[in-house]
């Protein structure tokens, strides 16, 4: 079927770290992929997208390839705040849908 | 991005009670909304999706006379979750679209609890 799974957490690091958290799909067709973040005690943010193979999203040092030979979408980060501390999620729809379906969700806790 | 603002954040009831969660597009026409469920450390999973004026279609597995969705108007929504009990503790977040483009906005959630 169609899913996403994500690392699973908690992931903690030290600040400036370097961040990877992966993911990984399955479906059929063309799927348009995300990352969402959920800071403590708000809802889901974008925070970036990609909609088709090889696209790069990209926002607040963060960086994810859309990659459909290996069905990735890993997040990446150069290094990492406190600030960055919260639960991101990848998703994946289907081009002009937006029902979304979500990874498990990973943890992120930078320490200073 | 749009605001999307949902009610209450978290409440509390006693088993057999209805419980109504509003989820609101403060700034945009959401001709779209998708109420979705989140268990503990798990993902979120889609419960329905409502369209303006229409009735809500349910996922496989949701009982639709259990939770009632209404979206009367292009800015509200609502979800209410009918004779609650301890199994339908989780989180419950919205989130809306304007059919515009492919992003869709969240609302913070709500977080239920049955006793």
């Amino acid at each position: 079927g169609n899913s996403v799974t994500q690392m699973e957490g908690p992931v903690t690091l030290s600040e400036e770290a370097f961040l990877t958290i992966n993911c990984t799909y399955t479906a059929t067709g063309y799927p348009s992929l995300f990352w969402y973040v959920q800071y403590p005690g708000e809802g889901l943010q974008l925070l970036l997208k990609a909609t088709k193979a090889d696209d790069k999203g990209s926002n607040k040092g963060f960086e994810a390839t859309y990659r459909k030979e290996t069905t990735s979408f890993h997040l990446e980060k150069g290094s990492v705040q406190v600030s960055d501390s919260a639960v991101y999620f990848c998703a994946r729809t289907f081009f002009g849908n937006e029902k979304l379906t979500f990874g498990t969700g990973t943890r992120l806790t930078i320490i200073p | 991005g749009a605001v999307v603002s949902q009610h209450p954040s978290w409440v509390i009831c006693k088993s057999g009670t209805s419980v109504k969660i509003e989820c609101r597009s403060l700034d945009f026409q959401a001709t779209t909304m998708f109420w979705y469920r989140q268990f503990p450390k798990q993902s979120l999973m889609l419960m329905a999706t409502s369209n303006e004026g229409s009735k809500a279609t349910y996922e496989q597995g949701v009982e639709k006379d259990k939770f009632l969705i209404n979206h009367a108007s292009l800015t509200l929504s609502t979800l209410t979750v009918t004779s609650a009990h301890p199994e339908d503790s989780s989180f419950y977040i919205c989130s809306a679209s304007d059919n515009m483009n492919t992003e869709a906005f969240f609302g913070q959630g709500t977080r239920l609890t049955v006793v």
